[in-house]
């Protein structure tokens, strides 16, 4: 049973970069799943931000592509976020996620985490 | 982008009845519709892939249908437990997308 849980500074400063990892037990981050990122905000619903292989290959939301970066860390067994020069709108609960493969949809979620962007 | 549109936002409804959420797809996207579950305070939960297929573990009185651009999620005999907000998402194209969420509360 996979289990996912993200980390990461609660508060971010405006103009700042969001920086989250999800720590992934309970299988491999080298499995043939796609690693993906979602945040939801009252005002905006639930956003998906992107989505990561093991290979290296990345799918993102071209809304944020300019500032946000999926990586992986295969030798943690975990995959990180990155939200750069972030404002009050990138206040959101911040969720990470797992798809055996895109089209169906994420079968494993993390309990998400709120990050908060003020000075 | 593909939007997508859930109706109602809200529905009221009592223990045992049956409850229809619709989703409607600005574009087709074929059959690659989920659709979730999320409680408060929780991570959503992912009931139904590729419109119809029932995850593991999921009571059988959940259950989706449609393609194209139109889908619908019912949920019959609605057990305490059910009552949450729910939302589809398509998976046919980047970025994939959500609708609004349907709030399913107790009559």
């Amino acid at each position: 049973q996979v289990h996912l849980q993200e980390s990461g500074p609660g508060l971010v400063k405006p103009s700042g970069t969001l920086s989250l990892t999800c720590a992934v037990s309970g299988g491999s981050i080298s499995s043939d799943n796609w690693w993906t990122w979602v945040r939801q905000t009252p005002g905006k619903g639930l956003e998906w931000l992107g989505e990561i292989h093991h290979s290296g290959s990345t799918n993102y939301n071209p809304s944020l592509k300019s500032r946000v970066t999926i990586s992986v860390d295969k030798s943690k067994n975990q995959f990180s976020l990155k939200v750069s020069s972030v404002t009050a709108a990138d206040t959101a609960v911040y969720y990470c996620a797992r798809a055996v493969e895109t089209a169906l949809g994420s079968d494993c979620w993390g309990q998400g985490t709120l990050v908060t962007v003020s000075s | 982008d593909i939007q997508m549109t859930q109706s109602p936002s809200s529905v009221s409804a009592s223990v045992g009845d049956t409850v229809t959420i619709t989703c409607r797809a600005s574009q087709g996207i074929s059959s690659w519709l989920a659709w979730y579950q999320q409680r408060p305070g929780k991570a959503p939960k992912l009931l139904i892939s590729a419109a119809s297929s029932l995850q593991s573990g999921v009571p059988s009185r959940f259950s989706g249908s449609g393609s194209g651009t139109d889908f619908t999620l019912t949920i019959s005999s609605l057990q305490p437990e059910d009552f949450a907000t729910y939302y589809c998402q398509q998976a046919n194209s980047f970025p994939l997308t959500f609708g609004q969420g349907t709030k399913l509360e107790i009559k």
